[in-house]
């Protein structure tokens, strides 16, 4: 089965840039999405499509896709963006829908 | 504005049966793709099941045959029916609205979620 892989945890200093990745196999020819899970509340979705904002999103939120790894970049990152982030894709070949593990994103 | 809210969750043994509500408002259930996502204490989100608009059911391997997911239009609710619980299937239970084209899903609207604590 398809296996989306993200690193444990993700640390970065206020108003710098964090990177989360989610490699797969192939996973620049499929649709990525990411959700935001605060403590203790549910999911957030922040991105889709690879790089579409929802409304209400700010616009430090943003996504790319290519080869075997997509990347959430949040910039000038918040104390508030403390928080898990969730890649997930739909597998067409296996007809499974397939979450990453979660990123922890620790801000300094 | 679009909100889900769930209900039903407790503790229960196991092997015993539980069935879970998600009232909306906002959008209508019956024209839309509604799924359960779960998430156990601590763990990731693993996706559980999905009814089309049309009606269509699917489910992850590990619930198949022991869960089924329905709706009542009238009252604009998706439920979860859990049968044969299981250690495992301990998670917090989420409903969301669901957008599926021809290649991919995602989950738009989350509600709160309910715990489901499956213990003797």
């Amino acid at each position: 089965s398809y296996v989306l892989t993200q690193p444990p945890s993700v640390s970065v200093a206020p108003g710098k840039t964090a990177n989360i990745t989610c490699g797969g196999n192939n996973i620049g020819s499929k649709s990525v999405h990411w959700y935001q899970q605060k403590p203790g509340q549910a999911p957030v979705l922040v991105i889709y499509y690879g790089t579409d904002r929802p409304s209400g999103i700010p616009e430090r939120f943003s996504g790319s896709n290519s080869g075997n790894t997509a990347t959430l970049t949040i910039s000038r990152v918040e104390a508030g963006d403390e928080a898990d982030y969730y890649c997930q894709v739909w597998d067409s070949s296996s007809g499974h829908l397939v979450f990453g593990g979660g990123t922890k994103l620790t801000v300094l | 504005e679009v909100q889900l809210v769930e209900s039903g969750g407790g503790l229960i043994q196991p092997g015993g049966s539980l069935r879970l509500s998600c009232a909306a408002s906002g959008f209508i259930v019956s024209t839309s793709y509604m799924s359960w996502v779960r998430q156990a204490p601590g763990k990731g989100l693993e996706w559980v099941s999905v009814i089309y608009s049309g009606g269509n059911t699917y489910y992850a391997d590990s619930v198949k045959g022991r869960f089924t997911i329905s709706r009542d239009n009238s009252k604009n609710t998706l439920y979860l029916e859990m049968n044969s619980l299981r250690a495992e299937d301990t998670a917090v239970y989420y409903c969301a609205s669901t957008d599926i084209t021809g290649t991919t899903w995602y989950f738009d609207y989350w509600g709160q979620g309910t715990l489901v604590t499956v213990s003797s």
